[in-house]
């Protein structure tokens, strides 16, 4: 059964500061998400990540796969308070419909 | 751009009601998902569908329904509303095509009383 655990839960960082957040899977994948949630707004997109060693950045925010250690990595370079959100990330099945979410990571960067 | 628009945004229902949720996307995505979403939980996939009246169970499925008549219209159906289905609802969809973003819809905020 295909389990992501996310960490931390919940961060807060001074602007400035990078960080790392971190989405561990537990079964083979051929796809990896990472979603934004603004409070009480809808999810969206920012990364799809298909193959090992994929690396993808926007903005200040860069995402990672390694396919072999069932990691991804969402990294944030000098946060800034606009980075404020919930961020999650979701792992396909292999050749599936279904993708399963990690429990989220609450980011807060203090102004 | 795609839409994906959910039909409210919030409802207040009472125990033992039946509950009608829509969600209607305009890109023509073969796909349509619905997830629920509690603090801590991520999102959990309860029901979801890859083509007109085809539906597959997702996690959650216990208490919920669906139904697609329409290639852009997914329904979520709470039989017997109860307090633990208290939530938000968020639907989402996305083309057929394996490594496609799921695009999802402003979420429809239940609260069971």
């Amino acid at each position: 059964e295909l389990k992501v655990e996310q960490n931390p839960l919940f961060l807060s960082m001074q602007e400035g500061k990078n960080y790392t957040i971190y989405c561990n899977y537990s079964t083979t994948s051929d796809r990896l998400y990472w979603y934004r949630q603004d409070p009480g707004k809808s999810l969206e997109s920012l990364f799809v990540l298909l193959s090992n060693g994929a690396v993808k950045q926007e903005g200040r925010l860069m995402a990672s796969l390694d396919t072999k250690a069932r990691l991804s990595t969402l990294h944030i370079t000098a946060a800034v308070h606009d980075l404020s959100a919930t961020y999650f990330c979701a792992v396909g099945g292999t050749g599936g419909f279904k993708t399963i979410f990690g429990a989220g990571t609450r980011l807060f960067v203090k102004a | 751009d795609v839409k994906v628009t959910q039909s409210s945004r919030y409802l207040v229902k009472r125990t033992g009601e039946k509950v009608f949720l829509e969600c209607v996307q305009d890109m023509d995505h073969e796909n349509m998902f619905w997830y629920r979403q509690d603090p801590g939980l991520g999102l959990r996939l309860i029901y979801f569908s890859y083509d007109v009246k085809m539906k597959e169970k997702g996690d959650i499925p216990e208490g919920y329904s669906v139904s697609r008549e329409k290639k852009e219209r997914f329904s979520l159906i709470l039989e017997s509303a109860s307090t633990n289905q208290t939530s938000m609802y968020l639907c989402a969809s996305s083309l057929v095509s394996s490594g496609k973003t799921q695009y999802f819809g402003p979420g429809t905020r239940l609260l069971v009383l």
